[in-house]
C-alpha cells in the first residue's frame, strides 16, 4: 500500500460526459502528480501540483483540468469525455518538489467511455 | 526533455541475477535517474534512484556509467513475482517544472 488513495477504482460513463476523478495524496506530501496510461500511450504525464498550485504541465487536454485543494487532494475533471479517454489514471505524490525524493503512485482508475 | 531508451523485453531464471539496461545519453547534470516497475495495471512501485553514484536497497542495485549517459538495473537473485514492466526514468526538474518521463519501459518475464 503505497498510502495515495484514489477513487473510484472503476468509472463507466458515456460520450460527451463529464467525470471528476479524486485523489488523496500521503499524509504530510504536498505535491501530487497526475498521469494516464492508455495501451498506446503508455504512460503520460499530465500535470502536477504544489501545496495548491499548478506547477508543471504535460500532455493534458484542454477538455481536461485538475485542482489541488487546501487539504492537499486533488481532483482530475474530464469533460467531453470521447471513447480515446478510456484509460488507467494514476495520480502520484511526494513530500515535496526535490530531485531526490520518491514519487508514490495510487492504485489507479480505471475509466471507460462507451 | 531527456529521454530513455530500454530494450522492449527480458527473460531470466529464477534465482538469477535480472540486470535491466537503461540507455539515457540526452540527460543534464542535475537530472536523477529513477527506475519503477509496473506489475499488471497496478500503480507503478518506485525500486531505486540515483544521481552519479551507484546506489543499493532491498529491492535492487543501480549501476550509473561515470558519463551517466547509461545505467543498470540489477534485481540480484529474481523470482516469479519480479515478472513486471521495469521503466527508467530521468526525472526533470526546473523551476517551471517536474516530471517523471516514463519511457515504453522492459517486460521482464521471469521463468521457474
Amino acid at each position: 500500500d503505497s498510502g495515495v488513495t484514489q477513487t473510484p477504482k472503476h468509472l463507466i460513463t458515456a460520450t460527451g460526459q463529464r467525470v471528476t476523478l479524486r485523489c488523496s495524496p500521503r499524509s504530510g506530501d504536498l505535491s501530487v502528480y497526475w498521469y494516464q496510461q492508455s495501451l498506446d500511450q503508455g504512460l503520460q504525464f499530465l500535470i502536477q501540483y504544489y501545496n495548491g498550485e499548478e506547477r508543471a504541465k504535460g500532455n493534458i487536454l484542454e477538455r481536461f483540468s485538475a485542482q489541488q485543494f487546501p487539504d492537499l487532494h486533488s481532483e482530475l475533471n474530464l469533460s467531453s469525455l470521447e471513447l480515446g479517454d478510456s484509460a488507467l489514471y494514476f495520480c502520484a505524490s511526494s513530500p515535496q518538489t526535490f530531485l531526490g525524493e520518491k514519487l508514490f503512485f495510487g492504485s489507479g482508475t480505471q475509466l471507460s467511455v462507451l | 526533455d531527456a529521454k530513455t531508451t530500454q530494450p522492449p523485453s527480458m527473460d531470466c531464471a529464477e534465482g538469477r541475477a535480472a540486470n535491466l539496461p537503461c540507455n539515457h545519453s540526452t540527460i543534464s547534470g542535475n537530472e536523477y535517474v529513477y527506475w519503477y516497475r509496473q506489475i499488471h495495471s497496478q500503480g507503478p512501485q518506485y525500486i531505486i534512484h540515483g544521481l552519479k553514484n551507484n546506489e543499493t536497497n532491498e529491492m535492487a542495485s543501480l549501476i550509473i556509467t561515470e558519463d551517466r549517459k547509461s545505467s543498470t538495473l540489477i534485481l540480484p537473485h529474481a523470482t516469479l513475482r519480479d515478472t513486471a514492466v521495469y521503466y527508467c526514468i530521468v526525472r526533470v526538474v526546473s523551476i517551471n517544472t517536474d516530471k517523471l518521463i516514463f519511457g515504453t519501459g522492459t517486460r521482464l518475464q521471469v521463468f521457474p
